[in-house]
Protein backbone atom coordinates (compact mmCIF):
# COMPACT_ATOMS: atom_id res chain seq x y z
CA UNK A 1 0.00 0.00 0.00
CA UNK A 2 1.73 3.38 -1.16
CA UNK A 3 -0.58 5.13 0.67
CA UNK A 4 -2.12 8.35 -0.53
CA UNK A 5 -0.40 10.32 -3.43
CA UNK A 6 0.42 13.87 -4.47
CA UNK A 7 1.53 15.36 -7.78
CA UNK A 8 3.76 17.19 -8.10
CA UNK A 9 4.65 17.62 -4.70
CA UNK A 10 6.30 21.05 -5.87
CA UNK A 11 4.84 23.81 -8.23
CA UNK A 12 5.28 27.55 -8.76
CA UNK A 13 3.17 29.02 -11.14
CA UNK A 14 2.84 32.88 -11.87
CA UNK A 15 0.47 35.08 -10.60
CA UNK A 16 -2.34 34.39 -13.37
CA UNK A 17 -1.59 30.82 -14.30
CA UNK A 18 -3.40 27.76 -13.57
CA UNK A 19 -2.58 25.24 -11.38
CA UNK A 20 -3.93 21.40 -11.39
CA UNK A 21 -2.62 19.55 -8.29
CA UNK A 22 -3.62 15.76 -8.18
CA UNK A 23 -4.22 12.67 -5.72
CA UNK A 24 -4.87 8.68 -6.16
CA UNK A 25 -6.28 7.69 -2.58
CA UNK A 26 -5.99 4.79 -0.65
CA UNK A 27 -7.53 1.92 -2.99
CA UNK A 28 -10.82 1.21 -1.03
CA UNK A 29 -11.37 4.32 0.15
CA UNK A 30 -14.86 6.19 -0.27
CA UNK A 31 -13.75 9.44 1.36
CA UNK A 32 -11.73 12.41 -0.06
CA UNK A 33 -10.70 15.00 1.70
CA UNK A 34 -8.73 18.36 0.29
CA UNK A 35 -7.19 20.93 3.10
CA UNK A 36 -5.03 23.45 2.80
CA UNK A 37 -1.91 24.04 5.27
CA UNK A 38 -0.87 27.85 6.27
CA UNK A 39 1.21 28.77 9.41
CA UNK A 40 -1.88 30.97 10.17
CA UNK A 41 -4.84 28.66 9.53
CA UNK A 42 -3.57 25.48 9.99
CA UNK A 43 -5.63 22.86 8.09
CA UNK A 44 -8.04 24.15 6.33
CA UNK A 45 -10.91 22.52 4.67
CA UNK A 46 -11.61 22.66 1.23
CA UNK A 47 -13.87 20.19 0.14
CA UNK A 48 -14.88 16.56 -0.14
CA UNK A 49 -16.38 13.67 -1.92
CA UNK A 50 -17.64 10.37 -1.09
CA UNK A 51 -17.75 7.35 -3.52
CA UNK A 52 -16.87 10.27 -6.16
CA UNK A 53 -19.79 12.29 -5.26
CA UNK A 54 -19.10 16.05 -4.33
CA UNK A 55 -20.36 16.24 -0.38
CA UNK A 56 -19.02 19.33 0.89
CA UNK A 57 -16.94 21.86 -0.65
CA UNK A 58 -18.04 24.88 1.69
CA UNK A 59 -14.20 25.54 2.13
CA UNK A 60 -13.37 26.25 -1.57
CA UNK A 61 -12.78 29.63 -2.54
CA UNK A 62 -15.78 29.36 -5.33
CA UNK A 63 -14.47 31.77 -7.80
CA UNK A 64 -10.84 29.97 -8.90
CA UNK A 65 -11.07 26.62 -6.89
CA UNK A 66 -12.75 23.35 -8.11
CA UNK A 67 -12.31 19.71 -7.37
CA UNK A 68 -12.89 16.98 -9.47
CA UNK A 69 -13.17 13.54 -8.70
CA UNK A 70 -13.60 11.51 -12.13
CA UNK A 71 -12.89 7.97 -10.95
CA UNK A 72 -11.94 6.43 -7.71
CA UNK A 73 -8.60 6.17 -8.34
CA UNK A 74 -8.13 9.58 -8.67
CA UNK A 75 -8.96 13.57 -7.25
CA UNK A 76 -7.77 16.80 -8.71
CA UNK A 77 -7.77 20.22 -7.51
CA UNK A 78 -7.51 22.98 -10.17
CA UNK A 79 -6.69 26.73 -9.31
CA UNK A 80 -7.23 29.06 -11.89
CA UNK A 81 -5.81 32.61 -11.98
CA UNK A 82 -3.29 31.67 -9.57
CA UNK A 83 -2.79 34.67 -6.60
CA UNK A 84 0.36 35.01 -4.23
CA UNK A 85 -2.54 34.38 -0.95
CA UNK A 86 -3.06 30.82 -2.78
CA UNK A 87 0.65 29.80 -1.74
CA UNK A 88 0.21 26.72 0.72
CA UNK A 89 0.80 23.03 1.01
CA UNK A 90 -2.68 21.64 -0.49
CA UNK A 91 -2.66 18.06 1.29
CA UNK A 92 -5.16 15.17 -0.19
CA UNK A 93 -6.49 12.71 2.19
CA UNK A 94 -8.48 9.64 2.24
CA UNK A 95 -10.36 7.30 4.82
CA UNK A 96 -12.98 4.45 4.72
CA UNK A 97 -15.70 7.05 6.43
CA UNK A 98 -16.25 10.57 7.82
CA UNK A 99 -15.55 9.51 11.32
CA UNK A 100 -12.49 7.42 11.43
CA UNK A 101 -8.98 7.55 10.89
CA UNK A 102 -7.89 10.07 7.63
CA UNK A 103 -4.69 8.92 5.39
CA UNK A 104 -3.00 11.89 4.14
CA UNK A 105 -0.63 12.42 1.46
CA UNK A 106 2.79 14.32 1.55
CA UNK A 107 1.30 17.07 0.07
CA UNK A 108 1.90 19.85 -3.16
CA UNK A 109 3.20 23.16 -2.14
CA UNK A 110 2.42 25.20 -4.42
CA UNK A 111 4.25 28.46 -4.87
CA UNK A 112 2.49 31.45 -6.57
CA UNK A 113 5.20 34.02 -7.78
CA UNK B 1 -19.88 25.19 14.24
CA UNK B 2 -17.55 22.74 15.60
CA UNK B 3 -14.03 23.84 15.96
CA UNK B 4 -10.64 22.79 18.06
CA UNK B 5 -8.36 25.13 19.56
CA UNK B 6 -4.51 24.67 19.94
CA UNK B 7 -3.42 27.90 21.79
CA UNK B 8 -0.04 26.78 21.83
CA UNK B 9 1.85 27.03 18.12
CA UNK B 10 5.38 26.20 19.05
CA UNK B 11 6.88 24.40 22.57
CA UNK B 12 10.27 24.06 23.49
CA UNK B 13 11.09 20.74 26.15
CA UNK B 14 14.49 19.79 27.13
CA UNK B 15 14.74 15.53 26.50
CA UNK B 16 13.20 13.76 29.22
CA UNK B 17 11.36 16.55 30.31
CA UNK B 18 7.81 15.97 30.58
CA UNK B 19 5.29 17.81 27.80
CA UNK B 20 1.68 18.39 27.68
CA UNK B 21 0.32 20.07 24.58
CA UNK B 22 -3.19 21.46 24.96
CA UNK B 23 -6.37 20.99 22.96
CA UNK B 24 -9.97 22.61 23.29
CA UNK B 25 -13.01 21.60 21.44
CA UNK B 26 -16.36 23.05 20.86
CA UNK B 27 -19.19 20.53 19.79
CA UNK B 28 -22.56 22.16 18.70
CA UNK B 29 -24.13 19.63 15.89
CA UNK B 30 -22.70 16.66 18.25
CA UNK B 31 -22.47 16.08 22.27
CA UNK B 32 -19.61 13.50 21.95
CA UNK B 33 -17.35 13.79 19.18
CA UNK B 34 -14.87 11.68 18.20
CA UNK B 35 -11.15 13.29 18.72
CA UNK B 36 -7.62 13.05 17.35
CA UNK B 37 -4.20 13.32 17.58
CA UNK B 38 -2.52 13.52 14.29
CA UNK B 39 1.56 13.67 13.50
CA UNK B 40 3.71 15.27 11.12
CA UNK B 41 7.17 14.40 11.75
CA UNK B 42 9.79 16.21 9.87
CA UNK B 43 9.62 15.04 5.83
CA UNK B 44 6.66 12.88 6.12
CA UNK B 45 2.82 13.01 5.99
CA UNK B 46 0.67 13.58 8.22
CA UNK B 47 -0.48 10.43 10.51
CA UNK B 48 -2.79 9.16 13.26
CA UNK B 49 -0.89 8.93 16.64
CA UNK B 50 -4.05 8.35 18.70
CA UNK B 51 -7.58 8.79 18.97
CA UNK B 52 -10.47 8.14 21.59
CA UNK B 53 -14.25 7.93 20.61
CA UNK B 54 -15.75 7.51 23.93
CA UNK B 55 -15.85 10.29 26.41
CA UNK B 56 -14.01 9.59 29.76
CA UNK B 57 -11.43 7.15 28.26
CA UNK B 58 -7.54 7.65 27.54
CA UNK B 59 -5.71 6.90 24.44
CA UNK B 60 -2.41 6.17 24.16
CA UNK B 61 0.31 5.42 21.48
CA UNK B 62 4.14 5.95 21.18
CA UNK B 63 4.29 7.08 24.94
CA UNK B 64 1.83 9.92 24.19
CA UNK B 65 -1.42 9.80 26.13
CA UNK B 66 -4.99 12.20 26.30
CA UNK B 67 -7.93 12.13 27.80
CA UNK B 68 -11.22 12.87 26.44
CA UNK B 69 -12.53 15.22 29.46
CA UNK B 70 -16.11 16.12 28.42
CA UNK B 71 -16.22 18.57 31.49
CA UNK B 72 -13.70 20.52 30.16
CA UNK B 73 -14.30 20.20 26.44
CA UNK B 74 -10.05 19.01 26.83
CA UNK B 75 -7.75 16.42 24.82
CA UNK B 76 -4.80 17.41 25.81
CA UNK B 77 -1.61 15.65 24.50
CA UNK B 78 0.57 14.31 26.92
CA UNK B 79 4.23 12.56 27.26
CA UNK B 80 6.12 11.77 30.59
CA UNK B 81 9.90 12.32 29.46
CA UNK B 82 10.26 13.57 25.39
CA UNK B 83 12.45 12.42 23.24
CA UNK B 84 14.67 14.02 20.41
CA UNK B 85 12.59 11.91 17.90
CA UNK B 86 9.56 13.41 19.33
CA UNK B 87 10.33 16.77 16.94
CA UNK B 88 7.18 17.20 15.40
CA UNK B 89 4.17 19.38 14.26
CA UNK B 90 0.77 17.69 16.51
CA UNK B 91 -2.78 18.18 15.40
CA UNK B 92 -5.62 17.92 17.41
CA UNK B 93 -8.96 17.10 15.33
CA UNK B 94 -12.61 16.53 16.00
CA UNK B 95 -15.02 14.64 13.56
CA UNK B 96 -18.50 15.58 14.67
CA UNK B 97 -20.65 12.54 12.76
CA UNK B 98 -20.70 10.27 9.84
CA UNK B 99 -21.23 12.68 6.91
CA UNK B 100 -18.70 15.53 7.84
CA UNK B 101 -14.99 15.99 7.35
CA UNK B 102 -12.56 16.18 10.31
CA UNK B 103 -12.13 19.74 11.85
CA UNK B 104 -8.09 20.58 12.99
CA UNK B 105 -6.57 22.80 15.25
CA UNK B 106 -3.60 25.13 13.91
CA UNK B 107 -0.83 22.60 15.00
CA UNK B 108 1.95 22.96 17.96
CA UNK B 109 5.39 22.40 16.50
CA UNK B 110 7.18 20.79 19.23
CA UNK B 111 11.00 21.17 19.85
CA UNK B 112 12.86 18.87 21.96
CA UNK B 113 16.60 20.15 22.47
CA UNK B 114 19.37 18.00 23.94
Amino acid sequence: NAGVIQTPRHKVTGKGQEATLWCEPISGHSAVFWYRQTIVQGLEFLTYFRNQAPIDDSGMPKERFSAQMPNQSHSTLKIQSTQPQDSAVYLCASSFGTNTEVFFGKGTRLTVV
Amino acid sequence: GDSVTQTEGQVTVSESKSLIINCTYSATSIAYPNLFWYVRYPGEGLQLLLKVITAGQKGSSRGFEATYNKETTSFHLQKASVQESDSAVYYCALSANSGTYQRFGTGTKLQVVP
